[in-house]
């Protein structure tokens, strides 16, 4: 069974850093590509990132671009997201998201939540 | 980006009424749409994918349509455990985006 489970999130101020992780199981963690999506508190999706399984190459969604970094270990099953310089707008509930290979997400964490607030 | 546009923002429905649910793409997102049911304090489910196909163990009163830049979502007989948020998903252009979601209350 595929599982995902998030930490990492917390109370940080502005201006503030953070990193998530993403512990993955119940597949072959190394051959996929995988991203973060977040939800603001009683809004909609957004995608934030993506790393392919070898962790060569990544993408970001504007909003997060130059301050978020993803990565991965993939030794450890692990995904990571480094947030730097947050902001009140990023605010949310992170998730950890396993995409089929053409496109849709099938497999989501619980999310963890991240409040960015003084 | 493309935008995705959900409609209504709420529907108020009867146990064992039909739902319909819209979601328009900016611009043709051809097949590639998704929508994910997401109750309270959950993570996202995907319902459908490539517009019309039910993912593994969804019921087959959900049934998804459309292609291009209109989509629906239909729910045939609406049971109790169906009232959640829906939202619809176009993986066609990157970046990936999302509708705004509708939520489906009891009526």
């Amino acid at each position: 069974e595929v599982q995902l489970v998030e930490s990492g999130g917390g109370l940080v101020q502005p201006g503030g850093s953070l990193r998530l992780s993403c512990s993955a199981s119940g597949f072959t963690f190394s051959s996929y590509t995988m991203h973060w999506v977040r939800q603001a508190p009683g809004k909609g999706l957004e995608y934030l990132s993506t790393i392919t399984n070898n962790g060569g190459s990544t993408n970001y969604a504007d909003s997060v671009k130059g301050r978020f970094t993803i990565s991965r270990d993939n030794s450890k099953n692990t995904l990571y997201l480094q947030m730097n310089s947050l902001t009140p707008e990023d605010t949310a509930l992170y998730y950890c998201v396993k995409k089929h290979s053409s496109g849709w997400y099938v497999y989501w964490g619980q999310g963890t939540l991240v409040t960015v607030s003084s | 980006e493309i935008v995705m546009t959900q409609s209504p923002a709420t529907l108020s429905v009867s146990p064992g009424e039909r739902a319909t649910l819209s979601c328009r793409a900016s611009q043709s997102v051809a097949s590639n749409l998704a929508w994910y049911q997401q109750k309270p304090g959950q993570a996202p489910r995907l319902l459908i994918y490539g517009a019309s196909t039910r993912a593994t163990g969804i019921p087959a009163r959900f049934s998804g349509s459309g292609s291009g830049t209109e989509f629906t979502l239909t729910i045939s007989s609406l049971q109790s455990e169906d009232f959640a948020v829906y939202f619809c998903h176009q993986y066609n252009n990157w970046p990936p985006t999302f509708g705004g979601g509708t939520k489906v209350e009891i009526k």
